[in-house]
């Protein structure tokens, strides 16, 4: 069972365009959910976070929405550079016994082009 | 500085071998993980430690056995691995559990 779906395998932006990721989640108890970026050959790299309590954060071109409702969270990259151009994993944490365990969406591929 | 470093970068070993990871964090957590990715599949955990005590551990096969020796370093002991585990394997560490994970470059492994 997929907790946490990205369900678009890739996106491609034109250079200074809007990159919106999307990232659905089944789980009620998922209390705090994270992006993180991934070139080839590297670990992932933290972005940006959201805690249940908030429905927006903002950090420089990285925006991530987040809509309990819809059990739904967005990222929003703009302006979008080609150095952009990654896969970027959505995750997601419950709270409890669960601290600790981050459950990551499936990834999706964005190319941003010059 | 959050810099999580791994070696080696790169390992090749026989299904007879024992071999170890290392995985090492000067950034004063308290808690580590170990997670497997293979191709095209997310990152998928294997391992917490928090205050070098082991407090998740996702059923994961008796082959890979994990150790905490101290605050900032975090093993991996590999013995009698199958082909299968063949994947990159990820350490992060954050400062307590409820806190951001930071991930290091992995070890790429291939299992012969």
């Amino acid at each position: 069972d997929q907790q946490v779906k990205q369900n678009s395998p890739s996106l491609s932006v034109q250079e200074g365009r809007i990159s919106i990721l999307n990232c659905d989640y089944t789980n009620s108890m998922f209390d705090y959910f994270l992006w993180y970026k991934k070139y080839p050959a590297e670990g992932p790299t933290f972005l940006i976070s959201i805690s249940s309590i908030k429905d927006k954060n903002e950090d420089g071109r990285f925006t991530v929405f987040l809509n309990k409702s819809a059990k739904h969270l967005s990222l929003h990259i703009v302006p979008s550079q080609p150095g952009d151009s990654a896969v970027y994993f959505c995750a997601a944490r419950a709270g409890g016994t669960s601290y600790g365990k981050l459950t990551f969406g499936q990834g999706t591929i964005l190319t941003v082009h010059p | 500085d959050t810099e999580v470093t791994q070696t080696p970068k790169h390992l090749v070993m026989g299904m007879t071998n024992k071999k170890s990871l290392k995985c090492e964090q000067h950034m004063g957590h308290r808690a580590m993980y170990w997670y497997k990715q293979k191709a095209k599949k997310p990152p998928e955990l294997m391992f917490v430690y928090s205050y070098e005590k082991l407090s998740i551990n996702e059923s994961v096969p008796s082959r890979f056995s994990p150790e905490c020796p101290n605050s900032s370093l975090l093993n991996l002991h590999l013995h009698a691995l199958q082909p299968e585990d063949s994947a990159l394997y990820l350490c992060a560490s954050s400062l307590g559990l409820r806190e951001t994970q930071y991930f290091g470059p992995g070890t790429r492994l291939l299992v012969l």
